[in-house]
């Protein structure tokens, strides 16, 4: 298992387009993570899933955000009707299953809104 | 709330020598987990050191240690003989032992290292 990947690497889109970005975790971790992260700012916890159950939504986001980790392996984010605020670099996250694990992260999306 | 606050947002230093670099943190809870991350330029976040915050003792990895004052809230990695590879983003994470394991990020410091 080569880490946890991200695709696209890279994605330009039309402000009101909608987009997707996929993540395949570490194979055995059955948790995962959604982290948004803006230039020159750590990044922001967005959502989390144990298996394909999503468990904690965060307040950044919004109902245009839409998340899914089908049969627990990869998982989805989609945005719907983009907005140039949108613009940032989406990471995605894995851990094993244990308090104050470590998570590894996968390169990132980086999501350009024009 | 927890909060992460790093002071630096930049630091330079020369190869070979020692930089430490700063982070303080704001949270009610006793037992945490703290940690150092390195964001290299266009690659990914890695590891660079953990610390359970019931451990009295200060954790290291090779050249990465940490100064871990719990009392004053802070956790600062220093970086001993540094490389031109340790030039990247520097970030520090705070995570409570709740079910989800979910963290909270510094703004980071960019540490350049040079020759």
């Amino acid at each position: 298992d080569t880490g946890v990947s991200q695709n696209p690497r890279h994605k330009i889109t039309k402000r009101g387009q909608n987009v997707t970005f996929r993540c395949d975790p570490i194979s055995e971790h059955n948790r995962l993570y959604w982290y948004r992260q803006t230039l020159g700012q750590g990044p922001e916890f967005l959502t989390y899933f144990q298996n394909e159950a999503q468990l904690e939504k965060s307040r950044l986001l919004s109902d245009r955000f839409s998340a899914e980790r089908p049969k627990g392996s990869f998982s989805t984010l989609e945005i719907q009707r983009t907005e140039q605020g949108d613009s940032a670099m989406y990471l995605c996250a894995s851990s094993l299953d244990t308090r104050g694990g470590e998570q590894y992260f996968g390169p990132g999306t980086r999501l350009t809104v024009t | 709330a927890q909060t992460v606050t790093q002071s630096q947002p930049e630091m330079s230093v020369q190869e070979a020598e020692t930089v430490t670099l700063s982070c303080t943190y704001d949270t009610s809870e006793s037992n945490y987990y703290l940690f150092w991350y390195k964001q290299p330029p266009s690659r990914q976040m890695i590891l660079v050191i953990r610390q359970e915050a019931y451990k009295q003792q200060n954790a290291t990895e090779n050249r990465f240690s940490v100064n871990f004052q719990k009392a004053a809230k802070s956790f600062s990695l220093k970086i001993s003989d540094s490389q031109l590879g340790d030039t990247a983003m520097y970030f520090c994470a705070f995570m409570k032992p709740s079910n989800n394991n979910d963290m909270r990020f510094g703004a980071g410091t960019r540490l350049t290292v040079k020759p």
